[in-house]
């Protein structure tokens, strides 16, 4: 399947580790990348090739892939956190190559 | 600072077309591959449409044969022809640089977007 699998939500207290995952076949053999996007915002990449943050993205925030399942870290987590998270991979076989997850409403309890 | 700014969404009837723009300082377009994403009322990210470096472009089943995405070199800015639109299409529409290693490709930086409403 072409599709990227997210949980429609995530809850976490603060100061907690948040695990937000991403399922496709196989998506272990493609890398993945991590958005966030905060309500009346542009996404902006929080993990990309898997587990590289940008420079200003906290060391909070890490990525793994393997086998079906890619999932973002997000540790000692914080209110400012609270956002929509979509992983996102590059499938030039698709029909919408640059394919996003459904997208993870992340809420700080 | 590298960065995009979209303009030229607003109100359509089905049928109609608009051209959105995107301006990009702090890099070169030409240089770059650039992307255009959408996001529907509640919905999740939609990826739109890519021009290449080398000025070929490929698009999204969805839009193919309506959207037409090219670039002005001298202005740094792009476009997106959107012609025969759709309620469907209704959305949010970024503008993203592309950034690719070894095949693969992500979206960074982002515009702030422009909004898309198509009424039936």
């Amino acid at each position: 399947s072409s599709v990227l699998t997210q949980p429609p939500s995530v809850s976490v207290a603060p100061g907690k580790t948040a695990r937000i995952t991403c399922d496709r076949d196989n998506i272990g053999v493609k890398t993945v990348h991590w958005y966030q996007q905060r309500p009346g915002q542009a996404p902006v990449v929080v993990i990309y090739y898997n587990n590289d943050r940008p420079s200003g993205i906290p060391e909070r925030f890490s990525g793994f892939n393997s086998g079906t399942t890619a999932t973002l870290t997000i540790s000692r987590v914080e209110v400012g956190d609270e956002a929509d998270y979509y992983c996102q991979v590059w499938d030039s076989s698709s029909d919408h190559q640059g394919l996003f997850g459904g997208g993870t409403k992340l809420t700080v309890l | 600072e590298v960065q995009l700014v979209e303009s030229g969404g607003g109100l359509v009837q089905s049928g109609g077309s608009l051209r959105l723009s995107c301006g990009a300082s702090g890099f070169i377009v030409s240089d770059n591959y650039m992307s255009w994403v959408r996001q529907a009322p509640g919905k999740g990210l939609e990826w739109v449409s890519v021009i290449y470096s080398g000025g070929g472009t490929d698009y999204a089943d969805s839009v193919k044969g309506r959207f037409t995405l090219s670039r002005h070199s001298y202005r740094n800015i792009i476009y997106l022809e959107m012609n025969n639109l759709r309620p469907e299409d209704t959305a949010v529409y970024f503008c993203a640089r592309v950034l690719r290693r070894l095949g693969s490709w992500w979206f960074d930086p982002w515009g702030q977007g422009t909004q898309v409403t198509v009424s039936s």
